[in-house]
């Protein structure tokens, strides 16, 4: 495997259930991140980890956990979601303090809440 | 202060046109600015990418012309493609530290044949 994966691709899971979503870097970075994109609005910054502590956290309702075991893997975790949560979540990584802020995204888990 | 004004929403160009996607960004503070596009199916991937103390990037058929003073920054695709057909974004953030995106809301490009 190469790059940012993440697992499931394809997510449907009712308002009551628990899933989580995983991502993998394998680059060697040490700062990973999790967005939210929606239809017709920006990508939403969600969580920031650096080195496994997390380092930002944009005011996400706490039926989504993330989870930072090691600087290759990030999970977040998700409880009780509403409709509205529906949308491509995607991970990212990047090299931090390096001078090169590239972000390399993963393909994304596609969530659909019923 | 944090917002990425993104225009247009989407784009209709000819094969060989060129296709022209503006962004302006509010907080002086930001100087990185990456293109990122994105496929149906895929994750965004950074197409071109520039930093304020130089007013225009290139790479092969992608341009970033940017004027600070402006605080603007647009993307031109020479000898547009089918194949360009996709989503593109740009973003804004400081090139230190954590590297946080503020995104635009995106442009729907198609490249007819």
């Amino acid at each position: 495997e190469t790059g940012v994966t993440q697992t499931p691709r394809h997510l449907v899971m009712g308002m009551t259930n628990k899933k989580s979503l995983k991502c993998e870097q394998h680059l060697g970075h040490n700062a990973m991140y999790w967005y939210k994109q929606s239809a017709k609005k920006p990508l939403e910054l969600m969580f920031v980890y650096n080195f496994k502590e997390q380092t930002e956290n944009n005011s996400v309702p706490s039926r989504f956990s993330p989870e930072c075991p090691n600087s290759s893997h990030l999970f977040l975790h998700l409880h009780t979601l509403q409709p509205e949560d529906s949308a491509l979540y995607l991970c990212a990584s990047s090299q931090e303090w390096t001078g090169d802020p590239t972000q390399y995204f993963g393909p994304g888990t596609r969530l659909l809440v019923l | 202060q944090q917002q990425v004004k993104q225009s247009p929403q989407s784009l209709i160009v000819q094969k060989g046109g060129i296709s022209i996607i503006n962004c302006a960004y509010e907080n002086t503070a930001f100087d990185y600015f990456p293109w990122y596009q994105q496929f149906p199916g895929k994750g965004p991937a950074l197409l071109i990418a520039i930093r304020p103390d130089v007013s225009e990037k290139k790479e092969g058929r992608f341009t970033i012309s940017f004027n600070k003073s402006a605080k603007q920054f647009s993307l031109h695709i020479m000898d547009s493609q089918p194949g360009d057909s996709a989503t593109y974004f740009c973003a804004a953030s400081r090139a230190s530290g954590t590297y946080k995106y503020i995104f635009g809301t995106g442009t729907r490009l198609k490249v007819l044949a």
